[in-house]
């Protein structure tokens, strides 16, 4: 078991520009979160997947945001013509679908905008 | 209204004592489920422990243990004998329901200090 796995740790980028984040879950489980935490905040939910459905996609901050599971394994977060309120860290978040439907949380991705 | 509610944005503790962390928190759904994370500042969120609505037992998981008042709706976290690497910020957690939706809410967290 390796855990979650998220590239790239770091990001750098200018104003509207896309980038695209990658997390790779934790191999047998099916559900799948990706959440955003800006500085003195908790995580705030996004979207998830369960294997290749996405199940919940209204808390998309806009319709720059979109994410995509296209085989129920690992999972992409792309951000269209970035914003500089975009700067947060990224988080993504994996679950076996349990009852009690614990969250293991990859180390995110910190996306800074210029 | 907030469902998730953390008062103390910083608490310190000397190493070897213990700490409580509080957390409260507002649903109307019966089945509910309680979560603590560890956020270090390198930025991974690590779970700690789990409790359920239903659970008779506080939570327990080594140093850990989840104070957990039903009527009061509070869930604190209790750490026994902090360690300096317990330093790091703490989120509560609450998902409601059974089925359906998998999504939590979190607080805004508190920042432990643990002093040598």
């Amino acid at each position: 078991d390796t855990g979650v796995s998220q590239d790239p740790r770091h990001k750098i980028t200018k104003r509207g520009q896309n980038v695209t984040f990658r997390c790779d879950p934790i191999s047998e489980h099916n559900r799948l979160y990706w959440y955003r935490q800006t500085l003195g905040q908790g995580p705030e939910f996004l979207t998830y997947f369960q294997n290749e459905a996405q199940l919940e996609k209204s808390r998309l901050l806009s319709d720059r945001f979109s994410a995509e599971r296209p085989k129920g394994s690992f999972s992409t977060l792309e951000i269209q013509r970035t914003e500089q309120g975009d700067s947060a860290m990224y988080l993504c978040a994996s679950s076996s679908g349990t009852a009690v439907e614990t969250q293991y949380f990859g180390p995110g991705t910190r996306l800074l905008v210029l | 209204a907030q469902k998730i509610t953390q008062t103390q944005p910083g608490m310190f503790v000397q190493e070897k004592e213990a700490v409580t962390l509080d957390c409260t928190y507002d649903t109307s759904d019966p089945s509910y489920g309680l979560f603590w994370y560890k956020q270090p500042s390198s930025g991974e969120m690590i779970f700690l422990i789990y409790q359920g609505s239903y659970d008779q037992q506080n939570a327990t998981e080594g140093r850990y243990s989840l104070n957990f008042q039903k009527a009061r709706k509070s869930a604190n976290l209790v750490i026994s004998a902090s360690q300096l690497g317990d330093s790091a910020m703490y989120f509560c957690a609450m998902r409601e329901g059974q089925g359906g939706s998998y999504i939590p809410t979190f607080g805004r967290g508190t920042s432990l200090i643990v002093h040598p």
